[in-house]
């Protein structure tokens, strides 16, 4: 069975901190996805970044960066220099198959403060 | 970019109605979804769509839910008989690989 934890339930940072997002998840699976969503007050959960199992390769965007190791199942998600723009709930979600279904894991609500 | 669009973006309805919730998949893409997200908790997976049928359910997908293409475009969501608890915002996505979600439709169970 699949499962997706994200241990912070709320964090709060002052606008211009890094900050760090974790997520563990587990699986019976050789190959499966990994994603990130964010759900700013408005309510859509918007597209992050998706992460094959067989690419380790630590990604960046701009001020975003994903650190995935498989060796802890850990898929990590780092905001730099925040902003109060990205004061959101932050999901992580797993899975196991293309097209298939994907199990979110319980979100990490985020605040930065101005 | 391709929108998965959802009406209404509001529903309120009566203990015991039925409701039917409506989607717009982006066109190409051949996975259809419905999750659900009780205020304040996780997004949960009701059901997925593909081919026509159904693909995989949840156990909250019981005999009070359905889902229907019914024209090719559209992708909707039923609830034969609505329940206080079912109040939740209801998301369908679609996907060719990342799914995208709508805006969802927060329903309202009073």
């Amino acid at each position: 069975a699949q499962k997706v934890t994200q241990a912070q339930t709320e964090i709060s940072v002052v606008e211009k901190e890094d900050v760090t997002l974790d997520c563990v998840y587990e699986t019976r699976d050789t190959t499966y996805y990994l994603f990130w969503y964010k759900q700013p007050p408005s309510g859509e959960l918007v597209f992050l970044i998706r992460r094959n199992s067989f690419d380790e390769q630590n990604e960046i965007s701009g001020r975003y960066s994903w650190n995935f190791q498989k060796s802890t199942s850990s898929f990590n998600f780092t905001i730099t220099a925040s902003q109060v723009v990205d004061s959101a709930v932050y999901f992580c979600a797993l899975s196991e198959d293309y097209g298939q279904n994907f199990v979110f894991g319980p979100g990490t609500r985020l605040s930065v403060l101005p | 970019e391709p929108e998965v669009t959802q009406t209404p973006s509001h529903q309120v309805t009566q203990m015991g109605q039925e409701v039917i919730l409506r989607c717009v998949p982006i066109s190409n893409h051949l996975y259809f979804y419905w999750y659900r997200q009780i205020l304040g908790q996780k997004v949960e997976f009701l059901v997925s769509f593909y081919n026509n049928e159904i693909s995989e359910k949840s156990e909250i997908f019981d005999d009070q839910f359905s889902v229907e293409r019914p024209d090719g475009s559209n992708f909707t969501l039923k609830i034969r008989s609505t329940k206080l608890e079912d109040s939740a915002m209801y998301f369908c996505a679609s996907s060719y690989g990342t799914p995208k979600f709508g805006p969802g439709t927060r329903l309202t169970v009073t």
